[in-house]
């Protein structure tokens, strides 16, 4: 069965500063790997995939995540945070259809 | 196109109540799935769906029971609420079996 965990519960960014989350997965099988995020009080939305093609994947409001298989991680990335991205963001791995969701990281962006 | 609606957004239960939360969709999702979350825990799946008629249990099955009434609309029955269920619900679906789930906006339920 696979597996996703996320390093830090909580991480706390300077407005215009880099955001990075941490995810690490395993998986017997390539897997499909998301990022989804959630606002206060919304359900979550998809904030990017990677479904085997490019590494490298962009995903919306100027996330991008790069899938390492060596490493078996798909940290998430923002160059310049801003106070918008406050949000609790979930990384999931699925494998034959069965998605699993890691517990979660809260961001919060200080002016 | 309202995509996935969850009904209750807010219910308070009482030890021993029981409950029905209501989910429709009309993306033409195959796949529908009930979620719940916990703080620190993620989320954590309790029932899914994978087609119309079929259900089949998830992480956390005990103490509910679902049914896919139809292709758009699957709901989550707790028969005797307890405390431990206290939580927030998602409902979500996907056209196809790959991990893109698009949720409703959640159900908060309180069980005293």
């Amino acid at each position: 069965a696979q597996s996703v965990t996320q390093l830090g519960s909580h991480v706390s960014v300077s407005e215009g500063a880099l955001v990075l989350l941490r995810c690490n997965y395993s998986s017997s099988v390539p897997p499909y790997l998301f990022w989804y995020v959630q606002y206060p009080n919304q359900g979550l939305q998809l904030l990017l995939k990677y479904t085997s093609a490019a590494t490298l994947v962009k995903g919306i409001n100027g996330f991008e995540a790069e899938f390492k298989k060596s490493e078996t991680s798909f940290h998430l990335t923002k160059p310049s945070a801003h106070m918008s991205d406050a949000a609790e963001y979930f990384c999931a791995v699925s494998v034959a259809g069965e998605l699993s969701f890691g517990a979660g990281t809260t961001v919060t962006v200080r002016a | 196109n309202a995509g996935v609606t969850q009904t209750p957004k807010f219910q308070v239960l009482k030890t021993g109540q029981s409950m029905t939360l209501q989910c429709a969709q009309d993306m033409n999702h195959n796949s529908m799935y009930w979620y719940r979350q916990d703080p620190g825990m993620g989320l954590r799946l309790i029932y899914y769906s994978a087609s119309e008629g079929t259900t089949d249990k998830g992480e956390v099955p005990n103490g509910y029971n679902v049914s896919r009434l139809n292709k758009r609309e699957f709901s989550l029955r707790l028969e005797s609420a307890a405390p431990s269920q206290t939580s927030v619900y998602f409902c979500a679906g996907t056209p196809q079996n790959t991990g893109e789930l698009f949720f409703g906006e959640g159900s908060r339920l309180t069980v005293l």
